[in-house]
């Protein structure tokens, strides 16, 4: 049971270019997020799923956009890199069944972004 | 607004003794969870424990802690015969009801002692 997987670990991109990152989850979590965090500051949510083929916005979500075609995996697109996106991203999941401010939200490893 | 307020940003603490790490918390729900993770040096973020806005009893997790003051709004975490591993950031976050998202707080770093 691997949990929260998040692809690549780290990347570095020029300005301009576009990548995609890769989040999977093994629990049959039926939500999913995308954070970013910054040094020093804690996690703030870019995008989330409520479900396969469902996805909206957070609280930062300029210059990403996000796709939920399965039900493990949630990835994040980066369609043209800045250097305000240098961060470290990190993928979630919870059950979403057991009512919101109790649905605890399991992290995966984080991908390392620099973007020069 | 929703806010979690850390004004820790480091501590020390011997090892074995105990350490507490203050959240206060800013919402006008009156249902919402409260959430505390730690994160290693290696990054990832770790779930330790929940208290619900409703519930009565402090919530325990082996030696984690979570003093529940509702009145002040504060969610500080006890951590009981700190060990040289839980050295790390510790991270306070809150959940309302009426809201699918996290609100992190800065975090607190502690660094364990020999």
């Amino acid at each position: 049971n691997a949990g929260v997987t998040q692809t690549p670990k780290f990347r570095v991109l020029k300005t301009g270019q576009s990548m995609t990152l890769l989040c999977a989850q093994d629990m049959n979590h039926e939500y999913m997020y995308w954070y970013r965090q910054d040094p020093g500051m804690g996690l703030r949510l870019i995008h989330y799923s409520v479900g396969e083929g469902t996805t909206a916005k957070g609280e930062v979500p300029d210059g990403y956009n996000v796709s939920r075609l399965k039900k493990q995996n949630f990835l994040l697109g980066l369609e043209s890199a800045a250097p305000s996106q240098t961060s470290v991203y990190f993928c979630a999941s919870s059950t979403g069944t057991s009512g919101r401010n109790t649905d605890t939200q399991y992290f995966g490893p984080g991908t390392r972004l620099t973007v020069l | 607004a929703q806010k979690i307020t850390q004004t820790q940003p480091g501590m020390f603490v011997q090892e074995k003794e105990a350490v507490t790490l203050d959240c206060t918390y800013d919402t006008s729900d009156q249902s919402y969870g409260l959430f505390w993770y730690k994160q290693p040096s290696s990054g990832e973020m770790i779930f330790l424990i929940y208290q619900g806005s409703y519930d009565e009893q402090n919530a325990t997790e082996g030696r984690y802690s979570l003093n529940f003051q509702k009145a002040r709004k504060s969610a500080n975490l006890v951590i009981s015969a700190s060990q040289l591993g839980d050295s790390a950031m510790y991270f306070c976050a809150m959940r309302e009801d009426s809201s699918y998202k996290l609100i992190f707080g800065s975090g607190t770093r502690l660094l364990v002692r020999p």
